[in-house]
């Protein structure tokens, strides 16, 4: 049964606190995502990642900060320095060979809501 | 800079009616075209989707309509079903010069309620 999985589904933190949400795949995919989504906003860049050990900040970067020390897993933690973390993040993974000279599409993961009290 | 604009920001359709949904973009370099459909708290899913070599796509009940000199692409949704509430997103997608990495741009999505 391939896909994306996220945990946990539900997250409650205290402010100042740092929290991290775990993303695995298992369709073999190169590339992993985060974003965030927030009611009215559609979806921001949050990081991504090309291959292991490597990332790139995408639009809303700050605050948070992922690792890839296995291609299956691209974890992401919001730290204190995010000033509104509560959100729904969602993790997406694609494949990175250029099919027919053109990237190929994103899949996503089911989403952790992140409520900071 | 928002690159991509959606409309309209929420939709009702009577079941069995024709939903369109529309997409403006600005950057000529996006080279791929999917609409995503996104039901509440869930992950969204790619429904259908679109490469710029070609003006219609249609698959069971959804269209893509594509017009690349206006820059603009829509979704059509015949005989729309209560199982079609959901939010849609199109999601154009740009190749990463120097890379084989492609970035979305999500559109901030449309509310359609098909009621019965």
């Amino acid at each position: 049964d391939g896909g994306i999985t996220q945990s946990p589904k539900y997250l409650f933190r205290k402010e100042g606190q740092n929290v991290t949400l775990s993303c695995e795949q298992n369709l073999n995919h190169d590339a992993m995502y985060w974003y965030r989504q927030d009611p009215g906003q559609g979806l921001r860049l949050i990081y991504y990642s090309q291959i292991v050990n490597d990332f790139q900040k995408g639009d809303i970067a700050e605050g948070y900060s992922v690792s890839r020390e296995k291609k299956e897993s691209f974890p992401l933690t919001v730290t204190s320095a995010q000033k509104n973390p509560t959100a729904f993040y969602l993790c997406a993974s694609s494949m990175t060979l250029l099919l027919g000279g053109r990237a190929d599409t994103q899949y996503f993961g089911p989403g952790t809501r992140l409520t900071v009290l | 800079q928002q690159q991509v604009k959606q409309s309209p920001q929420s939709l009702i359709v009577q079941k069995g009616g024709i939903s369109i949904i529309n997409c403006a973009y600005e950057n000529t370099a996006f080279d791929y075209f999917p609409w995503y459909q996104q039901f509440p708290g869930k992950g969204p899913a790619l429904l259908i989707a679109i490469r710029p070599d070609v003006s219609e796509k249609k698959e069971g009940r959804f269209t893509i309509s594509f017009n690349k000199s206006a820059k603009q692409f829509s979704l059509h949704i015949m005989d729309s079903q209560p199982g079609d509430s959901a939010t849609y997103f199109c999601a154009p997608l740009l190749a990463d010069r120097g890379s084989t990495l492609g970035r979305l741009y999500f559109g901030r999505g449309t509310q359609l309620t098909v009621w019965p």
